[in-house]
């Protein structure tokens, strides 16, 4: 089984500027199967970026995914208010997937 | 429009069995991966397992292999996760989510959750 590690486990970051969330796996993803979520509280999480750069229907270009084989990354440019929530990367490389344990976005 | 509709909030002893649904729609139900992802509170997501409608094949997480079954019924899109005997550890909002078209994919749409609570 693929372990994803996020970090870091919490941003503190304000409107306007950029931010940069980890998700480092425990061996390589081939393919590049990675992809990102966001999850409000309350809500299901929201499909961001699948293929580790390819970005979700709907999702502005202020959201940005990168990387290959053990090392990912999520890059948010210009922070507006409503992306201060949780984020978690997952591997779909093979059965079992998994997720990482998540990293909080806060003002 | 793609949805997922999941069954409502249940509240349930230990030792008591418990099966919840996801009726599907506005797309081919047989055709594609659907999925349970576990969220206990306050914590992370965790892939329970995958079913593909069209034939039944399943694959699970090792860890949940023997705890849950997951099902489905093609003839009236609805997909299943079910206990036959819950554990106060089982407490977790579970979400069913369907996989974007073939088998090493994202989920791209999620149901809203099902809040299953075990207690005595």
């Amino acid at each position: 089984e693929i372990v994803l590690t996020q970090s870091p486990g919490t941003l503190s970051l304000s409107p306007g500027e950029t931010a940069t969330l980890s998700c480092r796996a425990s061996q390589g993803v081939s393919s590049n199967l990675l992809a990102w979520y966001q999850q409000t509280p309350g809500q299901a999480p929201r499909l961001l970026i699948y293929g580790a750069s390819s970005r979700a229907t709907g999702i502005p270009d202020r959201f940005s995914g990168s990387g290959s084989g053990t090392d990912f990354t999520l890059t948010i440019s210009r922070l507006e208010p409503e992306d201060f929530v949780v984020y978690y990367c997952q591997q779909y490389r093979s059965p079992p997937s998994t997720f990482g344990q998540g990293t909080k976005l806060e003002i | 429009e793609v949805q997922l509709v999941q069954s409502g909030a249940e509240v349930k002893k230990p030792g008591e069995s418990l099966k919840i649904s996801c009726k599907a729609s506005g797309y081919s139900f047989s055709n594609y991966w659907i999925g349970w992802v576990r969220q206990m509170p306050g914590k992370g997501l965790e892939w329970m397992g995958i079913i593909y409608p069209g034939d039944s094949d399943t694959k699970y997480r090792p860890s949940f292999r023997g705890q849950v079954t997951i099902s489905a019924d093609k003839s009236i899109d609805t997909a299943y996760l079910q206990w036959s005997s819950l554990e106060a550890s089982d407490t977790a909002m579970y979400y069913c989510a369907r996989q974007s078209s073939g088998y090493l994919q994202p989920f791209d749409y999620w149901g809203h959750g099902t809040l299953v609570t075990v207690t005595s």
